[in-house]
C-alpha cells in the first residue's frame, strides 16, 4: 500500500470555523490532489498539487484552499466551514502525468461534520 | 468535459458467479485512461484495474478483467468466481491524456450474497 496518511480521521466542527486537513505520503510522488466523495456525485476534484508551491483548481474548489511546502505534505482548509462542506475528504497521489506514472492511489480519507 | 457514467446504482452476484458491471465516458480525446476503483465498508479506495486506451488488448488482473470497446467508448468491469470481499462499491474513473485529474462516476453497489 502507498504511504499515505490522513488527518484527523474524523471531525466534527461549528459552521464558521476554519477546519484545516493534512495529507502526508512517505512515496516522494510529485502529484497531489484533494477529493471530496458525496453520495449520488461519487468523487469530485478539490484541489491539486504539481509540485511544492504549484497548486491548480479542481471541480469543486469554492471555499477551499490548499498550500505545500513540502513534497510529503498538501494541507486542504476550510476557511469557514459550511454544512455543504460535510463530506468525506480524500487525498491522493501520483509520479506524474507521464504514461506509467498517472495511476493514483488514495488515504484513508477523512469524515467532517460541519454542524 | 470528459463524462463518465454507471448507469446501475446497486446489482447483487451469487457467490462463484460471474457479474459485470457497466461504464461508459465520453470523451473528445484520442489518448487516455480508465481506472476501476473499489470501496469496500471500510472507505479506503482501492485500484482494481487500469487501461491505456491506446492498447487494444484488455487489461487483467487475477478474477477482474475488463471489456474495453474504444468505438462504443465502453469500459465493463468482470468479476470471475466472485467472493463475499468482493462486496464494495465500485467506481469507473477516467483520465484524459497529460491532464492528471480523474472524472469518477458515480459508483456502482455490489453485493455478493453467500
Amino acid at each position: 500500500d502507498a504511504g499515505i496518511t490522513q488527518s484527523p480521521r474524523h471531525k466534527v466542527t461549528e459552521t464558521g470555523t476554519p477546519v484545516t486537513l493534512r495529507c502526508h505520503q512517505t512515496e516522494n510522488h510529485r502529484y497531489m490532489y484533494w477529493y471530496r466523495q458525496d453520495p449520488g456525485h461519487g468523487l469530485r476534484l478539490i484541489h491539486y498539487s504539481y509540485g511544492v508551491k504549484d497548486t491548480d483548481k479542481g471541480e469543486v474548489s469554492d471555499g477551499y484552499s490548499v498550500s505545500r511546502s513540502k513534497t510529503e505534505d498538501f494541507l486542504l482548509t476550510l476557511e469557514s466551514a459550511t454544512s455543504s462542506q460535510t463530506s468525506v475528504y480524500f487525498c491522493a497521489i501520483s509520479e506524474g502525468p507521464l504514461r506509467g506514472q498517472e495511476t493514483q492511489y488514495f488515504g484513508p480519507g477523512t469524515r467532517l461534520l460541519v454542524l | 468535459a470528459q463524462t463518465v457514467t454507471q448507469s446501475q446504482p446497486e446489482m447483487s452476484v451469487q457467490e462463484a458467479e460471474t457479474v459485470t458491471l457497466s461504464c461508459t465516458y465520453d470523451t473528445s480525446e484520442s489518448n487516455y485512461y480508465l481506472f476501476w476503483y473499489k470501496q469496500p465498508p471500510s472507505r479506503q479506495m482501492i485500484l482494481v484495474i487500469r487501461q491505456e486506451a491506446y492498447k487494444q488488448q484488455n487489461a487483467t488482473e487475477n478474477r477482474f478483467s475488463v471489456n474495453f470497446q474504444k468505438a462504443a467508448k465502453s469500459f465493463s468491469l468482470k468479476i470471475s468466481d466472485s467472493q463475499l470481499g468482493d462486496t464494495a462499491m465500485y467506481f469507473c474513473a477516467f483520465m484524459g491524456g497529460a491532464n492528471s485529474k480523474l472524472t469518477f462516476g458515480k459508483g456502482i453497489t455490489l453485493s455478493v450474497r453467500p
